[in-house]
């Protein structure tokens, strides 16, 4: 199957700072990327759609000024936590959609944990 | 709004005996059924999937799962557990239309006992 891979798989950062985690298709192109994350013991939570060569989708709640998501080309999309702070701490995945029809499947990113510290 | 439940949190089996996962979806139209496995600490790997055709899909690890639309549910089923599968089950729901937005269930984690 098609592989996504996200960079870095661990990040531990000093509260304040930026913090940038790439997610690569690296066999297919995916013109839609999506983020994701996921607190200790609980589900994926969408937090926005990446669309290539347009802004990012965010679903409701999620802050776009804080979580700041850039979708360049086919094959990466970038997901930056700005001013990180503790509470941003957590398990970030992405995904990446072959194909633009309904059938199409999603693949996974390996995750990357962020902690602030 | 289409949503998902799996109504067990943890599950313990004993290796070697059967495995039956519970999911169930709410959706308006014919959903896409997805279950996914998660490793401590990793991304998620699909199992199977679930468009259209026949209701009975096979996945891989010895996976099956059937779709029962009468009863909105998507249950994982294998039938000898082995210790390997211990980790943590998403079912999921995704929408058609040209994006894989796809909302997933609370997870069922898999403890497997020798």
């Amino acid at each position: 199957g098609a592989v996504v891979s996200q960079h870095p798989s661990r990040v531990i950062c000093k509260s304040g700072t930026s913090v940038k985690i790439e997610c690569r298709s690296l066999d297919f192109q995916a013109t839609t990327m999506f983020w994701y994350r996921q607190f200790p013991k609980q589900s994926l939570m969408l937090m926005a759609t990446s669309n290539e060569g347009s802004k990012a989708t965010y679903e409701q709640g999620v802050e776009k000024d804080k979580f700041l998501i850039n979708h360049a080309s086919l094959t990466l999309s970038t997901l930056t936590v700005t001013s990180a702070h503790p509470e941003d701490s957590s398990f970030y995945i992405c995904s990446a959609a072959q194909g633009e029809t309904g059938a199409g499947e999603l693949f996974f990113g390996e995750g990357s944990r962020l902690t602030v510290l | 709004a289409q949503s998902v439940t799996q109504p067990d949190i943890h599950i313990t089996v004993s290796e070697g005996a059967s495995l039956e996962l519970r999911c169930n979806y709410s959706y308006g139209a014919t959903p896409y059924l997805f279950w996914y496995v998660q490793s401590p600490g990793q991304g998620l790997q699909l199992l199977l999937k679930y468009f259209s055709g026949d209701t009975l899909v096979q996945g891989i690890k010895g996976f099956e799962a059937e779709f029962k639309r009468s009863q909105s549910s998507f249950n994982l089923r294998k039938p000898s557990v082995h210790w390997s599968d211990a980790a943590e089950y998403f079912c999921a729901v995704g929408s058609s239309g040209g994006y894989q937005k796809v909302t997933f269930g609370t997870g069922t984690k898999l403890q497997v006992i020798p």
